[in-house]
């Protein structure tokens, strides 16, 4: 099955910084990457996610971008701010068929300091 | 409703007992999934439905853990004989089709076993 890797566990920035947060996959296979951003004591919210027909990806502050060969994704958040602060999934799943369970890597805690 | 139902929010339960945990999709969503996640760790799959085909539980721990969906809609998660180590938050989401990954988290059941 697939597995899905985040390292660091720990990330640690200065407000305005940019910070990259990478994740790697095992299944060639997979094709939908989300990356969600959980607060303390709150629900994960999806934030991006892209697909595996585009290298990139942006939304204001954050972006991803996907490397098919060498099987990983990186979610780059650009000025940072306090409230980015937050743990941040990334996943990874085959979106074939009736299949669509999401494999979540462990998570990395983003620190932002003020 | 406007978002992923779930209820209780915090459930303490004795060693031993069986518990049961809710989750109310949006209304049209017809993938459903559910996630557990223990403090500090990432996000464990558990169980998938996708309308009326047959559930994915390759992730539910052991045959303690059961879930049904009843009218394609509420869902509901049974732990029998609770054990210490299923204490966990349990995430419910849901998302308009199978494919493309996961829509909207609900807050969560908090389980403790005492």
């Amino acid at each position: 099955g697939e597995n899905v890797e985040q390292h660091p566990s720990t990330l640690s920035v200065q407000e305005g910084d940019s910070a990259v947060i990478k994740c790697t996959y095992s299944d060639s296979a997979s094709n939908y990457f989300p990356w969600y951003k959980q607060e303390l004591g709150k629900r994960p919210q999806l934030i991006i996610d892209i697909r595996s027909n585009v290298g990139e990806k942006k939304d204001q502050r954050i972006a991803v971008t996907l490397n098919k060969t060498a099987k990983h994704f990186s979610l780059h958040i650009t000025e940072t701010q306090p409230e980015d602060s937050a743990v941040y999934f990334c996943a990874a799943n085959c979106n074939t068929g009736a299949n669509s369970k999401l494999t979540f890597g462990k998570g990395i805690t983003l620190s932002v300091r003020p | 409703g406007a978002g992923v139902s779930q209820s209780p929010s915090n459930k303490v339960t004795e060693k031993g007992k069986d518990v049961e945990l809710r989750c109310d999709p949006i209304s049209g969503h017809t993938a459903l999934y559910w996630y557990r996640q223990s403090l500090g760790q990432g996000l464990e799959f558990l169980i998938y439905f996708q309308g009326n085909s047959a559930p994915d539980k390759s992730g539910l721990p052991s045959d303690r853990f059961s879930a049904e969906r009843t009218g394609g809609s509420v869902s509901t998660l049974t732990i029998q004989r609770t054990q210490q180590e299923d204490s966990a938050v349990y995430l419910c989401a849901s998302s308009l089709a199978g494919g493309g990954g996961l829509g909207t988290f609900g807050s969560g059941t908090r389980l403790t076993v005492v």
